[in-house]
């Protein structure tokens, strides 16, 4: 069966630090994958989408970037942290086709002091 | 541009109140709607898949149903452990995924 890995699950950075999210999938091979944010009490926000190694498509202008270097992993960064960035960060697989559910991690707390 | 809206925002039911969860949607082209279950703290778990109206998928007490315009959650003599968020998504022909803010839902014992 698949598995999603998403790590760590709780992070207090300072402002302007750098981060690193790593999130891996197991029991699968070329799924698509994505980042999202979530506000609390809101929806899903999608930040990064890849379908495939070193594809990344970026849906939201922000301080953030994502990186696939492997097929199964996803990592999402940024150089200088903002008070913004703040929030609930999911990281989710689909199998391709674009009529497939996703399949969430356990999301990181991320929180900038 | 595609749009999910779900409703109400917030629902509390007395254990074994049923009621549903409302879902409509605006979007060009639509490849599959989605209901995930998402507790606090956690990502959010795929519950069912709906292409296409008419179309109803089950599971213990839930019940997903598909029109044109909206989909339903029926909720049928609901348990306190049925407290969670439900979200709802939709895929488009253009490969995007949009997800409504969801429906807060407490059973009360």
């Amino acid at each position: 069966s698949q598995t999603i890995h998403q790590w760590p699950a709780t992070l207090v950075q300072p402002v302007g630090s750098p981060l690193s999210l790593e999130c891996t999938v197991e029991g699968t091979s070329n799924p698509n994958l994505y980042w999202y944010r979530q506000a609390a009490g809101r929806g899903l926000q999608l930040l990064f989408y890849s379908v495939g190694i070193g594809q990344i498509s970026s849906e939201v202008p922000q301080n953030l970037s994502a990186s696939r270097p492997q097929d199964r992993q996803f990592i999402l960064s940024s150089k200088k942290l903002l008070l913004s960035d703040s929030g609930f960060y999911l990281c989710a697989w689909s199998k391709g086709g674009g009529d497939q559910p996703q399949h969430f991690g356990d999301g990181t707390r991320l929180s900038i002091l | 541009e595609d749009q999910v809206t779900q409703s109400p925002e917030a629902l509390r039911l007395q254990e074994g109140e049923s009621s549903s969860l409302n879902c409509s949607y605006t979007v060009s082209g639509l490849r599959g709607l989605f209901w995930y279950r998402q507790d606090p703290g956690k990502g959010p778990e795929f519950l069912f898949t709906l292409y296409s109206a008419g179309e109803e998928k089950e599971k213990e007490r839930l019940k997903a149903t598909l029109t044109k315009k909206e989909s339903f959650l029926h909720i049928t003599a609901p348990k306190p452990e049925d407290s969670a968020t439900y979200l709802c998504a939709v895929n488009t022909n253009a490969g995007k995924s949009t997800f409504g803010d969801g429906t807060t839902l407490t059973v009360k014992p």
